[in-house]
């Protein structure tokens, strides 16, 4: 069974960091490039970051680029968002998500993040 | 990077079938063939409803299809059930390695 599990959340001030993991099982983890996509309370989904199966490619939201960096560890089946500069518009439940082709087969609960003084 | 625009809110009542536009631009929905529907019910994680426009993933009922005409797709929902009550979102590859999410649809089973 696909599983993705998000952790990390929590509460940080303006300007702080913080960095998310996603630990997945279940299928051949190197094989897939992952995703990050937040959402903000009420609010819709949005994409954030996108790394390729090795590694080696990444991309970025305009609204993040610069502040986030989106990793992996393949020997370890983790998926990780560093967030760097966060500002109160950064406040979102976090998913990650498995990518098959160009469509999100599977997501993780989320993980909330919240920044505020 | 904007959203795409798909409607705030859509109805119908059990039965019935309705559908939810989602419009994007020549850069995104009009120029690929990739966009994907998903479910999200309150608290819970999205679900995959249909990819590349118009497939639909095993166990997903086939009361749900997708389409797509220049630069809006559609998602429709034949035979409305309590259960469909939900958002949907659509999301569209918008190139250069990025994705874009529509501002999401509710629906309500009246």
């Amino acid at each position: 069974e696909v599983q993705l599990v998000e952790s990390g959340g929590g509460l940080v001030q303006p300007g702080g960091s913080l960095r998310l993991s996603c630990a997945a099982s279940g299928f051949s983890f190197r094989s897939y490039y992952m995703h990050w996509v937040r959402q903000a309370p009420g609010k819709g989904l949005v994409w954030v970051s996108r790394i390729n199966s090795d590694g080696s490619s990444t991309s970025y939201a305009d609204s993040v680029k610069g502040r986030f960096t989106i990793s992996r560890d393949n020997a370890k089946n983790t998926l990780y968002l560093q967030m760097n500069s966060l500002r109160a518009e950064d406040t979102a439940v976090y998913y990650c998500a498995r990518a098959s082709e160009y469509t999100y087969d599977y997501w993780g609960q989320g993980t909330l993040v919240t920044v505020s003084s | 990077q904007s959203a795409l625009t798909q409607p705030a809110s859509v109805s119908g009542s059990p039965g019935q079938s309705i559908t939810i536009s989602c419009t994007g631009t020549s850069s995104d929905v009009g120029s690929y063939n990739l966009v994907s529907w998903y479910q999200q019910h309150p608290g819970k994680a999205p679900k995959l409803m249909i990819y590349e426009g118009s497939e639909r993933p095993s166990g997903v009922s086939n009361r749900f299809s997708g389409s797509k005409s220049g630069n809006t797709a559609s998602l429709t929902i034949s035979g409305l059930q309590a259960e469909d009550e939900a958002h949907y979102y659509c999301c569209s590859y918008g190139g250069s390695s990025t994705w874009v999410f529509g501002g999401g649809t509710k629906l309500t089973v009246l």
